[in-house]
């Protein structure tokens, strides 16, 4: 079957350490993957984009990485501070039809 | 980017009745959907608005509990019909700019069916 997996529990990490979130998908070719952020009573909003083709895709304090072949994505922050503390979701685009495919996010609770 | 609004941002509403939630671009975006999201859970695909035709909806929606307009590029509706408490939940509009292939998201209606 398909699936979208992020890690349901949420992360803990202290301010200014790096903070990984995983994003595993399987059965799925997906064109390009997507990584929004969520805030408790908002819409999510975008953050990244990687294609198929690209490796590591970097804005300001955010990277993500994309393995076609381990079929997975990591998205990192560095530098963390509580503001980023939110619900952060990966979205699967896969053709031109432009439906995204979502994980169920995994909370990130950055620590003073 | 684009700016979305929806409209009402929440409501409580009695069982059997219906109730139309509206979504206002900004700026022109090739593509519209709607969303529902329960707390804590992904986001659940309901349908592609489509400009002034009918709405394509996913596996689990019709047309005729969720009917769709969109008589513009810029503004859409989603209609909640005969509602029950299992239609509790947060309700999403976006819009996509192929252009940069990036979808906005307005800040959501939340429903509550007594």
């Amino acid at each position: 079957s398909q699936k979208i997996e992020q890690n349901s529990e949420a992360l803990n990490i202290q301010e200014g350490k790096t903070a990984t979130l995983t994003c595993n998908y399987t059965n799925y070719s997906p064109a390009y993957l997507q990584w929004y952020r969520q805030d408790p009573g908002r819409g999510p909003v975008f953050l990244l984009l990687i294609r198929e083709n690209e490796k590591e895709k970097r804005k300001e304090r955010l990277k993500v990485t994309f393995d076609t072949t381990l079929k997975q994505s990591l998205f990192h922050i560095t530098a963390s501070q509580p503001a980023d503390s939110a619900t952060y979701l990966c979205a699967l685009v896969m053709d031109s039809n432009y439906q995204l495919i979502w994980g169920a996010g995994t909370k990130l609770i950055i620590k003073p | 980017s684009a700016v979305i609004s929806q409209k009402p941002s929440r409501d409580i509403c009695q069982r059997g009745t219906s109730l139309t939630i509206q979504c206002q671009v900004d700026s022109q975006v090739t593509m519209m959907f709607w969303y529902r999201q329960q707390p804590g859970q992904s986001l659940t695909l309901i349908a592609t608005a489509n400009q002034g035709s009918e709405a394509t909806y996913e596996s689990g929606f019709v047309i005729d509990k969720f009917p769709i307009s969109r008589p513009n590029l810029t503004f859409s509706t989603l209609t909640v019909s005969n509602m029950s408490p299992e239609d509790s939940s947060i309700y999403l509009c976006s819009g996509a700019d192929r252009s940069t292939d990036t979808q906005y998201f307005g800040p959501g209606t939340r429903l509550t069916v007594l």
